[in-house]
């Protein structure tokens, strides 16, 4: 059983499209990280939420800490091809989310 | 600066091999780590150091041992390769565990046990 748990776990939209993708868990996180997989590499951090209720804005890249500290979001504003990859969230004991994969078709 | 490093990049064993996968930082953090990543499992913690000479079981400890003599370095074994130890592994390294500190992470090695 994962502590963190991803939704959806594939997500194939157009290019110009917004895609929101959700981390939740049923225990309280003092912090959470999202990271991006590209094929082939190890994944790379894209931002650091600590705050209950904080937003951090990355470009077109909007990522959204609950009230609680149970969930969290991104969301992607008119997608790129070139946001095609693995998201993953990261929190407590260092476990980590199974990924949503997303691939924006040009 | 190279970052995180893994050696190799590739590997094939039959089961009941052995070998040892290489992790190396030049960024001087304290802390580094082992995951596996499997399709739909996400990445999962094998083993993990806090420092030179200290080294602590994951959640999937079981079939690997690790050692950390040097603080840039962080090796992975496998004693006796099981087919159910295919997988991509990865290394991370980070100044702390804390879940703020960003972890930098290798570009992995695939491993397949036939």
């Amino acid at each position: 059983t994962q502590l963190l748990e991803q939704s959806p776990q594939f997500l194939s939209i157009q290019e110009g499209e917004n895609l929101t993708v959700y981390c939740n868990s049923s225990s309280v996180f003092s912090s959470l990280q999202w990271y991006r997989q590209e094929p082939g590499e190890g994944p790379v951090l894209l931002v650091t939420v600590v705050t209950g209720g904080e937003v951090k804005k990355l470009k077109r890249l909007t990522f959204q800490f609950g009230d609680a500290r149970k969930d969290s979001s991104l969301h992607i504003t008119a997608a790129q091809p070139g946001d095609t990859g693995l998201y993953l969230c990261a929190g407590y004991k260092l476990s980590f989310g199974a990924g949503t994969t997303v691939t924006v078709r040009a | 600066n190279a970052g995180v490093t893994q050696t190799p990049k590739f590997r094939v064993l039959k089961t009941g091999q052995s070998m040892t996968l290489l992790c190396a930082q030049d960024m001087n953090h304290e802390y580094m780590y082992w995951y596996r990543q499997d399709p739909g499992m996400g990445l999962r913690l094998i083993h993990y150091s806090v420092g030179e000479g200290t080294t602590a079981k994951g959640e999937v400890p079981d079939g690997y041992n690790v050692s950390r003599l040097k603080k840039q370095n962080f090796l992975l074994g496998l004693e006796s390769a099981a087919p159910s130890q295919t997988s991509v592994y990865f290394c991370a390294s980070s100044y702390s565990t804390s879940g703020i500190g960003e972890q930098y992470f290798g570009p992995g090695t695939r491993l397949t046990v036939t």
